[in-house]
């Protein structure tokens, strides 16, 4: 079964310090993976995705995450923290194969940055 | 914005009665997802269409469907509602072209149970 793990329910620290928050997953195939950040009362926004390619991907607020295939990771990164990154931050596996595209959602993990 | 509207936000309503939540994905998007975010479950999978056809079904429960119409918007519907169905419902999209398979959440409709 295709599986994510997010082992830390929170991560604290300090504004202007680097960020790392930890996914590891579990697929059958090819892993399709996702980073989404919820902020309070709205809905998941769309950080980044590795499909294929370069193991580093950039993606949206100066956030990238490093792929790592052989430890099955996909840490999502900063490196420099804003306050306003505050959130709640998932990772998600996309179901392969089939034809769906339905996530798996790690338990989250609560980003709290410190001025 | 991420483009995918829901409506209501908010609902609340009483145990046993029957509600419809309505998505509107974005643009040209063909694919609707639904899921359930709760504290005790964290995010789940409900159910997946895609050009009006259902492609895979989560842990739904009998009491709700879904169902997606031509002009793509789709409504997930709840009956016989329980205290513990008081969840966080999304409604997300996907173009699901090439190498486009990221989805699009919309801002949920909260739904209370009392």
């Amino acid at each position: 079964a295709q599986s994510v793990a997010q082992p830390e329910d929170q991560v604290n620290v300090a504004e202007g310090n680097p960020l790392t928050v930890k996914c590891t997953y579990s697929v059958s195939g090819n892993p399709y993976l996702f980073w989404y950040v919820q902020y309070p009362n709205r809905g998941l926004q769309f950080l980044l995705k590795y499909i294929t390619g370069d193991n580093l991907v950039k993606g949206s607020y100066g956030f990238e995450a490093e792929f790592n295939k052989s430890q099955t990771s996909f840490h999502l990164k900063k490196p420099s923290a804003l306050v306003s990154d505050s959130a709640l931050y998932f990772c998600a596996v996309r179901v392969t194969p089939g034809n769906t595209g339905k996530l798996i959602f790690g338990q989250g993990t609560t980003l709290q940055v410190k001025p | 914005d991420s483009g995918v509207t829901q409506t209501p936000k908010h609902l609340i309503t009483a145990t046993g009665q029957r509600v419809t939540l309505r998505c509107s994905p974005r643009s040209g998007d063909l694919s609707v997802y639904w899921y359930q975010q709760s504290l005790d479950q964290g995010l789940q999978f409900l159910i997946h269409y895609y050009n009006g056809e259902e492609r895979a079904k989560g842990n739904i429960l009998e009491r709700f469907s879904a169902q997606q119409f031509p002009d793509l918007h789709s409504e997930l519907n709840l009956s016989s509602l329980e205290l513990g169905d008081s969840a966080l419902y999304f409604c997300a999209s996907s173009v699901e072209s090439g190498l486009s398979l990221e989805a699009f959440f919309g801002q949920g409709t909260r739904l209370t149970v009392v």
